[in-house]
């Protein structure tokens, strides 16, 4: 257990829907990333957060989108859904930006578009 | 892209040690590598993380080698339960403000009974 928890764990949407992905970050971590990972790949870098505020953006297009609250739990938008965002969804959190901090991961939200 | 190659898949019978090869030989000085694994269809798990020296913890060991251009992960005595896909990473680090993993393909990692 790494005290990050995601939710919904599974999803179906049809193409064009837009559909928002939750998650709630270890107990004191205020950096959360998210990631989609298609079947059989590594996970790609969506997006980070860092105190509310976006700090880097992996090669997605503007309709994946996200916020994050001040307990520094996040969400992940995605608007406009095609067929290719079927992939499992992972958050990450960590206690900093740094780069000697392990991040954690959750369980991954498993998205369908059909 | 990924700053990591790794092999696709290793075999390892129960109770040996694997040894799990990373090269990494773009690595800059201040990046660290990180080992995290992946059980099918489950969040990657976080194994061990260093920048020079070498590392243990209550999983794994990590041998980073004097010029830092590759690495190895060691599973002491392996089980059933360490079949995973391994992935080896350079945390890149943009100055503070960012830091991502960026995951290769990693290892799948199968121990035989």
């Amino acid at each position: 257990e790494t005290g990050v928890t995601q939710s919904p764990t599974h999803l179906i949407k049809t193409r064009g829907q837009q559909v928002t992905l939750r998650c709630s970050s270890q107990s004191g971590h205020n950096t959360v990333s998210w990631y989609q990972q298609a079947l059989g790949q590594g996970p790609q870098f969506i997006f980070q957060y860092y105190r509310e505020e976006e700090n880097g953006r992996g090669n997605f297009p503007p309709r994946f989108s996200g916020l994050q609250f001040p307990n520094y739990s996040s969400e992940l938008n995605v608007n406009a859904l095609e067929l290719d965002d079927s992939a499992l969804y992972l958050c990450a959190s960590s206690l900093d930006q740094a780069g000697d901090t392990e991040a954690f991961f959750g369980q991954g939200t498993r998205l369908t578009v059909v | 892209d990924a700053k990591t190659t790794q092999p696709p898949s290793m075999d390892c019978a129960e109770g040996r040690a694997a040894n799990l090869p990373c090269n990494h030989s773009t690595i800059s000085g201040n990046e660290y590598v990180y080992w995290y694994r992946q059980i099918h269809s489950q969040g990657p798990q976080y194994i061990i993380h260093g920048l020079k020296n070498n590392e243990t913890n209550e999983m794994a060991s990590l041998i980073i080698t004097e010029d830092r251009k590759s690495s190895t992960l060691i599973l002491p005595h392996a089980t059933l339960r360490d079949t995973a896909v391994y992935y080896c990473i350079v945390r890149v680090n943009y100055g503070g403000a960012t830091n991502k993993l960026i995951f290769g393909t990693g290892t799948l990692l199968a121990v035989q009974p």
